[in-house]
């Protein structure tokens, strides 16, 4: 399995909170990812990051926000949550050459309330 | 038209039999081409990768891959009820960071 924790794998909350999830890697990869999976609309991508503070927007960033200050790790932030943004949310890493494959964490059960 | 397309299914088999998932994409530059399986509640999990015309084969996955024609194809042999699970296709253009998947198909295997 490749080396990809998510934390927390469950959380509920209350609309309007702050929420941050984490993704950490051991493979030392450069690009990390973090999607969101909903009934009817398949994987989608937020953010993703092509090394340390190097981010970009992905198809569905509005209020969403990430940092990396390590390699290792890849955060993703909800400012304030909203009901619209319960989902399972997915971090994929990826090695560096243009065929490789994303490998996905655990995922992380979010429900706002 | 979306980038990546599959039958959302569901596509119900018998055990033993040939099950056959079809994915069409609509950028000719594609180059990468990826099947995962996903379990009820579970993360996405690399089964195939593909890269050239033509078939590749694992144990009882084989991936088909038609650039003229823009689709690739999983099959799988002797369909297990373990094999039942959605199944995404996900496409990597210009051998670029980022991959467009498909909504999955379905496959249920019946005993």
């Amino acid at each position: 399995d490749a080396g990809i924790t998510q934390s927390p794998r469950h959380k509920v909350t209350e609309t309007g909170t702050p929420v941050t999830l984490r993704c950490h890697q051991t493979e030392n990869h450069r690009y990390m990812y973090w999607y969101r999976q909903d009934p009817g609309h398949g994987l989608r991508l937020i953010h993703y990051s092509y090394g340390v503070k190097d981010t970009d927007k992905g198809e569905v960033s509005d209020g969403y926000s990430v940092s990396r200050s390590k390699t290792e790790d890849f955060l993703l932030t909800l400012e304030s949550a909203t009901s619209s943004q319960t989902s399972v949310y997915f971090c994929a890493i990826r090695g560096t050459g243009g065929n490789q494959p994303q490998h996905f964490g655990d995922g992380t059960r979010l429900s706002i309330l | 038209q979306k980038e990546v397309e599959q039958n959302s299914g569901p596509l119900s088999v018998p055990e033993g039999a040939i099950a056959s998932l079809n994915c069409t994409y609509s950028d000719r530059v594609s180059q990468s081409f990826f099947w995962y399986r996903q379990y009820s509640g579970k993360s996405p999990e690399l089964i195939m990768s593909i890269y050239s015309n033509g078939d590749k084969e694992d144990g009882r996955f084989t991936a088909q891959l038609n650039k003229a024609s823009q689709y690739v194809s999983l099959l799988i042999r002797d369909s297990q009820p373990s094999d039942s699970a959605t199944y995404l296709c996900a496409v990597n253009k210009n051998a670029g960071n980022m991959l467009t998947f498909g909504g999955g198909t379905r496959l249920m295997v019946k005993p």
